[in-house]
């Protein structure tokens, strides 16, 4: 049972480029959610989807952007990435909004 | 609005002895509180969570949480601590209504000491 899959696994990206951090579950979760992890802030949720087709903003969405397809997939874009964004994203899934989550291993990104 | 926090950056126990992260939440309605424990260079994994009922609450790994209501309060426990308990620990509260999204507070570090 994979659970969640995220890939890359790490990454280094030039300033300016565009990057898409992929994410795909097979437990067929209605809720998706984006998390970046920063050392002394924790978790902090960039974008959510409670269901296919729809997306939502969560405290920190500048710079990012989300689609919801299907309800497998729930790729993260930055469009012109700043070394502000260096940071570890985690994809979440849960089977409902509300419920537990369920993450996957992470993708470091170093924006230099 | 919603919030969480975690007083404690580090908490060091030594092997055998209890243990306890201290997490204290803040909602409007009736909170949705939840454990998750993080392991090095892996995701989150859910621990445990308080929705109704029993003030202790029994979760994964022989860790319990004990609910506060006047205290508003959902400290992490374990009777006796394992070398192999030390991780990153998250709490989480979300709101029983509202957008149904958790908040995260900033983790604690479980160090114990063989």
């Amino acid at each position: 049972i994979a659970g969640i899959t995220q890939a890359p696994t790490s990454q280094i990206l030039a300033a300016g480029r565009r990057m898409t951090l992929r994410c795909t579950q097979d437990m067929r979760h209605n809720a998706m959610y984006w998390y970046r992890q920063d050392l002394g802030l924790g978790l902090r949720l960039i974008h959510y989807s409670n269901t296919a087709g729809t997306t939502g903003k969560g405290e920190v969405p500048d710079g990012y952007s989300v689609s919801r397809a299907n309800t497998d997939d729930f790729p993260l874009t930055l469009a012109s990435a700043v070394p502000s964004q260096t940071s570890v994203y985690f994809c979440a899934s849960s089977a409902r909004r509300g419920e537990k989550l369920f993450f996957g291993s992470g993708t470091q990104l170093s924006v230099l | 609005a919603q919030s969480v926090a975690q007083p404690e950056d580090q908490v060091n126990v030594a092997e055998g002895n209890p243990l306890t992260v201290k997490c204290t939440y803040s909602v409007s309605g009736n909170p949705y509180l939840f454990w998750y424990v993080q392991y090095p260079n892996r995701g989150l994994q859910f621990l445990l969570k308080y929705i109704t009922g029993d003030n202790l609450v029994k979760g994964s790994y022989g860790f319990e949480a004990e609910f506060n209501k006047s205290q508003t309060s959902f400290h992490l426990k374990k009777p006796s601590a394992l070398v192999s308990d030390s991780a990153l620990y998250f709490c989480a509260v979300r709101d029983e209504g509202g957008s149904y999204i958790p908040t995260f507070g900033r983790g604690t570090s479980l160090i114990v000491h063989p």
